[in-house]
């Protein structure tokens, strides 16, 4: 079966410091790949989403991810994080197999940016 | 506009009762999702209907587990004779069409079921 492997489950940053969050997949046909941010009492919410071209991608809030197909890899970045950023991210995969894209998610990555 | 919305948001059930846990999409959305999500978990996919009808109910983990959309928009999970191990947030999410591709995903607050 596919899965998602998130390798950070807990992250602690101080303002202004960069930030990186792995995700790896275990499927080697087409992808679509997405990340998505909880902040404490919200819903779900998309920040960015791949499905082809440019492999790198820009989402909302200054964050990137790059899909690195030889490494089936997307992961998360921002160059500086900010106090608002702290967050549970999700990394999520639909492996485009039978006509039907439901996404696999990983596990989680909670963030927290110390001010 | 309204996004997706589910009630209750909370539910506190006995191990061997019924529950029901309602999903409202947002409008002109074809596709819903249900999701499980336990404690240090991500979502979990349950089913997904395209319209009225299961298109995919391959997550449903046992019998217990029923959903039905019967007019192609509101949607209720139903589990029978509860669990302990049923405890967790039970998501919906919506989408403009599902069909061959995958179109965005928006998501609705959850509701929080606890089996005593």
């Amino acid at each position: 079966a596919q899965s998602v492997s998130q390798h950070n489950h807990h992250v602690i940053l101080s303002e202004a410091a960069s930030l990186e969050l792995g995700c790896n997949y275990s499927y080697g046909g087409t992808v679509n790949l997405f990340w998505y941010v909880q902040y404490p009492g919200q819903h779900l919410q998309l920040l960015l989403k791949y499905f082809s071209g440019d492999p790198l991608v820009k989402g909302i809030k200054g964050f990137e991810a790059e899909f690195i197909k030889s490494k089936f890899s997307f992961n998360l970045r921002k160059p500086s994080v900010q106090w608002s950023d702290t967050a549970e991210y999700f990394c999520a995969v639909a492996f485009a197999s039978g006509g039907s894209y439901i996404p696999t998610f990983g596990r989680g990555t909670s963030l927290i940016v110390h001010p | 506009g309204a996004g997706v919305s589910q009630t209750p948001s909370n539910k506190v059930t006995e191990k061997g009762k019924y529950v029901e846990l309602r999903c409202d999409p947002i409008s002109g959305h074809t596709a819903l999702y249900w999701y499980r999500q336990s404690l240090g978990q991500g979502p979990e996919f349950l089913i997904y209907f395209q319209g009225t009808g299961a298109a995919d109910d391959s997550g449903l983990p046992n019998d217990r587990f029923f959903a039905v959309r019967p007019e192609g928009s509101v949607s209720t999970l139903k589990i029978q004779r509860t669990e302990r191990g049923d405890s967790a947030v039970y998501l919906c999410a919506s989408s403009f069409l599902a069909a061959s591709s995958y179109n965005e995903q928006f998501f609705g607050p959850g509701t929080r079921l606890t089996v005593l």
